[in-house]
């Protein structure tokens, strides 16, 4: 079975900082590779999505990820990070060719002053 | 307005009680899905819907129902609630071209006491 982890439920940083969000998955099939953002008191909404083509992919305010088949890994990455990016930040995986959206726990971006 | 609506937003019940959670869309998407979120867990798949004759269960199905009363609307309901089943439940939305990319409600915390 698919499952996707996300091994730190927490992560604080100074602003201005690099940071990265670690994700694993482990499939034995093609998956398509996602993350999303979650603000506070808000719903989820779609950072970006892998699904085929340049392994790098990146976002409208800066963030990117990079498809690592060999070692099953999906991490996010953004280089400096504003206050603004506090948020809770979840990856995500669909087998190709299913519906089912499989989402990991979750990780919480503290970004301090 | 918001293009994924949940009412109630918020709602305290009693163990023992049948509630029931809305969501309407505007988006015309066909698929429509119902997550419920724990803290350390991420989101867990309930229920979803491809159209209004096709509903499929999630992972964690037992001591909910779902109603798909027309493309637009997906009813989410406990027929005696319990107090495990206190969390934030999401509603979410998928038009069938694109891949992955959710579109969620805003949320309903459910409170059991």
């Amino acid at each position: 079975a698919q499952s996707v982890t996300q091994l730190d439920s927490q992560v604080p940083v100074f602003e201005e900082a690099p940071v990265e969000l670690r994700c694993n998955y482990s499939s034995s099939v093609s998956v398509y590779l996602f993350w999303y953002v979650q603000y506070p008191n808000q719903g989820l909404q779609l950072l970006l999505k892998y699904l085929s083509g340049s392994t790098l992919v990146k976002s409208i305010n800066g963030f990117e990820a990079e498809f690592n088949k060999s070692q099953t890994s999906f991490h996010l990455r953004k280089p400096s990070v504003h206050i603004s990016d506090t948020a809770e930040y979840f990856c995500a995986v669909i087998l190709y060719n299913t519906d089912k959206l499989i989402f990991g726990t979750g990780t919480r971006l503290q970004v301090f002053p | 307005d918001a293009d994924v609506t949940q009412t109630p937003r918020n709602r305290i019940t009693k163990t023992g009680k049948r509630i029931m959670l809305e969501c309407s869309q505007t988006k015309g998407h066909d698929r429509m899905y119902w997550y419920r979120q724990d803290p350390g867990l991420g989101l867990r798949l309930i229920y979803y819907s491809f159209d209004v004759k096709d509903i499929n269960k999630g992972e964690i199905s037992d001591g909910y129902s779902v109603s798909r009363q027309a493309q637009a609307k997906f009813s989410l309901s406990l027929e005696s609630a319990i107090p495990n089943q206190t969390a934030l439940y999401f509603c979410a939305t998928r038009s069938v071209s694109n891949t992955g990319e959710l579109f969620f409600g805003e949320g309903s915390r459910l409170t059991v006491l």
